[in-house]
């Protein structure tokens, strides 16, 4: 079956640099894509998604990158903080689709 | 600001047992998702449900049944309970079937079978 995957299992950041965490997925149909963020002992929690006709998508700090030439997803993390440490998820879907696949997840290190 | 809770956080239960694990969520969603996670297995979906008394089978249904008699709760029911399903339980929601929109999640409930 096709899934979502990401390049590294786990990425160490100094603090105050910035994060990139990348994403292949495999599903041409997919046209949804959204980044989540785990944080030990909690669920995972939205951070910003993007739709297949954006190349690019902005939130506070966070910014999504959306190539389908390729197929590839990353996520940018500005001036990464300590709380920024977490397991991050990229997921997909597609129009009229329930199901969300999620990738196996990157976890971010953040050193102080 | 959408909530999903689960029943609770942590439990510990006997191979053979009937488990409960109990999901609500408090902003009408249609649909709702139960998966597990695993160290190096990520989120594997169990069963999904997009309607009052409706389900699917999700990935890894099997051992695992489920009900949704309201629109904010759904359970997930593990008949007899067994060691390989010891792990992370999460629950989530969306607004609507189909529709392009992330999931919430609840905070899980680490289940132990012994």
């Amino acid at each position: 079956g096709e899934s979502v995957g990401l390049h590294l299992p786990t990425l160490s950041v100094q603090e105050g640099d910035n994060s990139i965490i990348n994403c292949a997925y495999s599903n041409s149909a997919s046209d949804y894509f959204i980044w989540y963020k785990q944080e030990s002992g909690k669920g995972p929690q939205f951070i910003i998604d993007i739709r297949s006709n954006m190349d690019k998508r902005q939130g506070q700090r966070v910014t999504v990158l959306l190539n389908k030439t390729v197929k590839h997803l990353s996520l940018q993390i500005a001036a990464t903080q300590p709380g920024d440490s977490a397991v991050y998820f990229c997921a997909e879907k597609y129009t009229g689709g329930f199901k969300t696949i999620f990738g196996a997840g990157t976890r971010l290190f953040v050193k102080a | 600001d959408v909530k999903v809770t689960q029943s609770s956080r942590y439990l510990v239960k006997r191979t053979g047992e009937k488990v409960f694990l109990e999901c609500v969520q408090d902003m009408d969603h249609e649909n709702m998702f139960w998966y597990r996670q695993d160290p190096g297995l990520g989120l594997r979906l169990i069963y999904f449900s997009y309607d009052v008394k409706m389900k699917e089978k999700g990935d890894i249904p099997e051992g695992y049944s489920v009900s949704r008699e309201k629109k904010e709760r759904f359970s997930l029911i593990l008949e007899s309970a067994s060691t390989n399903q010891t792990s992370m339980y999460l629950c989530a929601s969306s607004f609507r079937a189909g529709g392009l929109q992330s999931q919430y999640f609840g905070p899980g409930t680490r289940l132990t079978v012994t």
